[in-house]
């Protein structure tokens, strides 16, 4: 069975700062992994899509990498702004379609 | 693209009564995807369709839960006699084969 880890729970950075979260996952055999963001009360918004066959992944500030047989993933962000605290989620996927979530880090910037 | 759309938003019932909820997906994409989430929780994979056909359910999928998807198109999840475990928020994302999930903004389910 899949299991996801997202670490840290919560974190607190001031502006401008850059930041890494971290996803990891038990089962290698993935077909690919996503990253979201969710804002209190919404759905998920979809940030990065990694094939298993990909190393990274990068959008903007945003760059996310992917480490297959160890089971890790990480999403840098950088030069953090108060627009970003939000909850986010890592998901591994399945080829049949199920996905596997972590419980995701909240993450606060501080102007 | 209108993006994915769940009816109601917020749902609140007392304990023993049947509701459904409702999702449409974006028109094009043939997965549609179920998932229930409770506070401080990641999303928990419920079920997927692709096109009309269910090809996965979870375990936590119990006998009161059923989904469809006729013609493939919107979908539909009914919860039989609910209870007071069944609250949380209800997503449903849908997506192009191996692209994207694309998520609505959910239907929360409060249980008095």
């Amino acid at each position: 069975k899949q299991e996801v880890t997202q670490i840290p729970a919560a974190l607190s950075v001031p502006e401008g700062e850059n930041l890494v979260l971290n996803c990891s996952f038990t089962d290698s055999a993935i077909y690919n992994l996503q990253w979201f963001r969710q804002d209190p009360g919404k759905g998920l918004t979809s940030l990065l899509l990694i094939q298993s066959s990909q190393r990274e992944q990068t959008s903007g500030r945003l760059n996310a990498s992917l480490d297959k047989s160890s089971g890790r993933s990480t999403l840098y962000i950088a030069a953090s702004q108060p627009g970003d605290s939000a909850t986010y989620l890592c998901a591994v996927n399945g080829n049949a379609g199920k996905s596997t979530f972590g419980d995701g880090t909240t993450l606060t910037v501080k102007p | 693209d209108t993006g994915v759309s769940q009816n109601p938003r917020h749902k609140i019932t007392k304990r023993g009564q049947n509701v459904t909820f409702r999702c449409d997906p974006i028109s094009e994409h043939n997965r549609l995807y179920w998932y229930r989430q409770t506070l401080g929780q990641g999303p928990e994979f419920l079920t997927y369709f692709q096109n009309e056909a269910q090809l996965e359910k979870s375990r936590l999928l119990s006998d009161r839960f059923s989904a469809e998807r006729p013609k493939g198109s919107f979908s539909t999840l009914e919860i039989q006699r609910t209870e007071q475990g069944d609250s949380a928020m209800y997503l449903c994302a849908s997506s192009l084969m191996d692209q994207p999930q694309h998520f609505g903004d959910g239907t929360r389910l409060s249980i008095l």
